[in-house]
C-alpha cells in the first residue's frame, strides 16, 4: 500500500492562530518531506526527516516547525503566519532503499487570512 | 546546477492523439528520473521513473525512455483520454538515496472529448 494520509484537507487561520498539519504512512519508510505549492508551480521542497532526524531545512521561517513524533508520524506546526503562506502543503514519504521514488500524500489546502 | 526543463505548456489535445511532453535536463553523475502526475485539487502521484539509461519506464499506458546522450526522458503515450488531464512534473534525483527532487516547471494536460 503506497499511501501518505494528510490530515486536515482544508485549513483556514488567521494570521495570530496556531495550529499543525498532519502527516502519517505505514509504509515503513524512513525519509518523510514536507513541500510547499503555490498555484501553478512545481512543489518547493522545506524540510526532510531521516531516520527520525531533521536532515535538510530549506531556510524555512521560523514560524513553521517540523516535528517527527515516531518514524510513521510527521507533524508541521504553524505559527504567525502571513497571507503568503497560503498554500497546498504536500507530505512525502521514500524508503531508503532501492528505487528512493516520493510517495505524495493528497495534501492540506492552507489559506491565511 | 541540476535541472530540469519542460516543455511549456498549456497543452490541450483531442481524445484518442498521441502525446509527447519534452522533458530535458541537466546534472552531474548519473540521476534518477520520474513522471509525476497531478490531478485537479490532489497531491503528486508517482508515474513512472528510470534508475539508468536506457531504461525505459511504463505504467497506464504512458511511457517515457532514459537518454543520456539527449539529456532526455521525453513523456508519451499512444492514445490519450479525458481523464488523462491533469499536470505533469518531470523530475531528477541526482544518486540514488538523495534527497532532494529537482521538479521541471510542469505541464498542464486538457484532453477533450
Amino acid at each position: 500500500d503506497t499511501e501518505v494520509t494528510q490530515t486536515p484537507k482544508h485549513l483556514v487561520m488567521g494570521m495570530t492562530n496556531k495550529k499543525s498539519l498532519k502527516c502519517e504512512q505505514h509504509m515503513g519508510h524512513r525519509a518523510m518531506y514536507w513541500y510547499k505549492q503555490k498555484a501553478k508551480k512545481p512543489p518547493e521542497l522545506m524540510f526532510v526527516y531521516s531516520y527520525e532526524k531533521l536532515s535538510i531545512n530549506e531556510s524555512v521561517p521560523s514560524r513553521f516547525s517540523p516535528e517527527c513524533p515516531n518514524s510513521s508520524l510527521l507533524n508541521l506546526h504553524l505559527h504567525a503566519l502571513q497571507p503568503e503562506d497560503s498554500a497546498l502543503y504536500l507530505c512525502a514519504s521514500s524508503s531508503q532503499g532501492a528505487g528512493y521514488e516520493q510517495y505524495f500524500g493528497p495534501g492540506t489546502r492552507l489559506t491565511v487570512t | 546546477g541540476n535541472s530540469v526543463t519542460q516543455m511549456e505548456g498549456p497543452v490541450t489535445l483531442s481524445e484518442e492523439a498521441f502525446l509527447t511532453i519534452n522533458c530535458t535536463y541537466t546534472a552531474t553523475g548519473y540521476p534518477s528520473l520520474f513522471w509525476y502526475v497531478q490531478y485537479p485539487g490532489e497531491g503528486l502521484q508517482l508515474l513512472l521513473k528510470a534508475t539508468k539509461a536506457d531504461d525505459k519506464g511504463s505504467n497506464k499506458g504512458f511511457e517515457a525512455t532514459y537518454r543520456k546522450e539527449t539529456t532526455s526522458f521525453h513523456l508519451e503515450k499512444g492514445s490519450v483520454q479525458v481523464s488523462d488531464s491533469a499536470v505533469y512534473f518531470c523530475a531528477l534525483q541526482v544518486r540514488p538515496g538523495a534527497q532532494k527532487l529537482v521538479f521541471g516547471q510542469g505541464t498542464r494536460l486538457t484532453i477533450n472529448p
